[in-house]
């Protein structure tokens, strides 16, 4: 299985609501990323998880909060987003330690912040 | 830190010509180079990967060469196909960093 899965693929949420994006991989990698993506833009990093601890956070606004459960999940917990934030939000992982290796990228999800 | 600047931002070619994009980064210490394709509305996925004890790899209508002393790498796309229309990115990371730089990309037409 050399797929990364996201969900939702799609999401609309106010200003106030409380979210949740989800990312699940099965290929042993033991580092996966959150990246923001704007129209015509290359991806953004904004957390890297090595070995399920937090090794990079690209000053991202505290209202993005992640978290790595296991091995195999990521999540990325949403709160007070503002309009801005709207984005494809793409998930990836990748070897890990001893890289740099391929990153394999989830098919993303499309947030709309209303 | 690292930069890496990309060009041309968008391309047209023929189908059945070639097509060069190019990459120079700024981190002499950068040693592993990826190309990915973004076909729209899609993840982005690599098509092409370079290490920097390599001057050039070949995958089928697919190449890239790189040039530690100039600090840049390229793609080239021979026999275009209209199914190569897409963004590509170019991108740079160290040994050891698991943070890729990635390059603004090129949007790639092929006209029929």
């Amino acid at each position: 299985d050399t797929e990364v899965t996201q969900t939702p693929k799609h999401l609309v949420m106010g200003m106030t609501n409380k979210k949740s994006l989800k990312c699940e991989q099965h290929m042993g990698h033991r580092a996966m990323y959150w990246y923001k993506q704007k129209a015509k833009k290359p991806p953004e990093l904004m957390f890297v998880y090595s070995y399920e601890k937090l090794s990079i956070n690209e000053s991202v606004p505290s209202r993005f909060s992640p978290e790595c459960p296991n091995s195999s999940l990521l999540n990325l917990h949403l709160h007070a987003l503002q309009p801005e934030d709207s984005a494809l939000y793409l998930c990836a992982s990748s070897q890990g330690q001893g890289g740099p290796y391929e990153q394999y990228f989830g098919p993303g999800t499309r947030l709309t912040v209303t | 830190g690292e930069n890496v600047e990309q060009h041309p931002s968008t391309l047209s070619v023929q189908e059945g010509d070639s097509a060069v994009i190019k990459c120079t980064y700024s981190d002499s210490a950068s040693n592993y180079f990826p190309w990915y394709k973004q076909e729209l509305g899609k993840r982005p996925q690599l098509i092409i990967d370079i290490r920097s004890n390599v001057g050039e790899k070949k995958d089928q209508r697919i190449a890239v060469t790189l040039n530690k002393t100039a600090k840049h790498f390229s793609l080239h796309i021979t026999e275009t196909q209209p199914e190569d229309s897409a963004v590509y990115f170019c991108a740079a990371s160290i040994s050891g960093n698991d943070k890729i730089i990635f390059g603004k990309g090129t949007r790639l037409h092929i006209l029929p």
